[in-house]
């Protein structure tokens, strides 16, 4: 185990649904990100807080949302996907001061019908 | 802008061979250079890190080296096992900026046969 948990593992949705996807890290770490992994492309980061800055990508569409109530817990809200959004959805965490390793959780997979 | 590229893509290995994979970069102004090693379905594992100011790090049968005024990197596997099949990751962290925003290649999947 890395010391970062995601739920769930498996989601299928459709166009229309609203859900969540949760991360809580462990490692007492002051970073966390969100990152997306499509098949054949390199990871894209899509959102970092880091030492309460909220550092955003301005290419990730409004549909995600993401929110970080402190510094262990990290969620993606997501409404009206589309089908390109199927993706591995993968949170990762680090002690950012001291630009150490990222340490990532297992992943949520995720399918839009 | 920070480009990342792991050649080759796909690698297949009979088990007991040395193996070498590369990776590398466009800009030369990086923090640091981590490999990672990732299982099909999974997360990833970081396996090295290694500061700009450093030329390589070593764990067990593992040896990374950075080459950074050439842009290179290269992940050494000793003794390959059907175990260390898996997709090795390489991504460089800027020198600028307060966020890891690492940038990845996309990989080499590695697959070691009995």
């Amino acid at each position: 185990e890395t010391g970062v948990t995601q739920t769930p593992r498996h989601l299928v949705m459709g166009m229309t649904n609203k859900k969540s996807l949760k991360c809580e890290q462990h490692l007492g770490h002051n970073a966390m990100y969100w990152y997306k992994q499509s098949a054949k492309k390199p990871l894209e980061l899509m959102f970092v807080y880091s030492l309460e800055e909220r550092v955003e990508n301005n290419s990730v569409p409004s549909r995600f949302s993401p929110e970080c109530p402190n510094s262990s817990h990290l969620f993606l809200h997501l409404h009206t996907l589309q089908p390109e959004d199927s993706a591995l959805y993968l949170c990762a965490s680090s002690q950012e001061a001291l630009g150490e390793k990222l340490f990532f959780g297992s992943g949520t997979q995720l399918s839009v019908l | 802008k920070q480009e990342v590229t792991q050649i080759p893509a796909a690698l297949s290995v009979p088990e007991g061979e040395n193996l070498v994979l590369n990776c590398s970069f466009t800009d030369s102004a990086i923090y640091n250079l981590q490999w990672f090693r990732q299982d099909p379905g999974k997360g990833l594992t970081s396996l090295l890190l290694i500061q700009s100011s450093q030329r390589e790090q070593t764990s067990g049968r593992l040896n990374a080296s950075l080459d950074k005024s050439s842009g290179r990197s290269t992940l050494y596997i000793a003794a390959s096992q059907p175990g260390d099949s898996a997709t090795y990751l390489c991504a460089v962290k800027p020198n600028t900026g307060t966020a890891s925003k690492l940038t990845f290649g996309t990989g080499t999947r590695l697959q070691v046969t009995l």
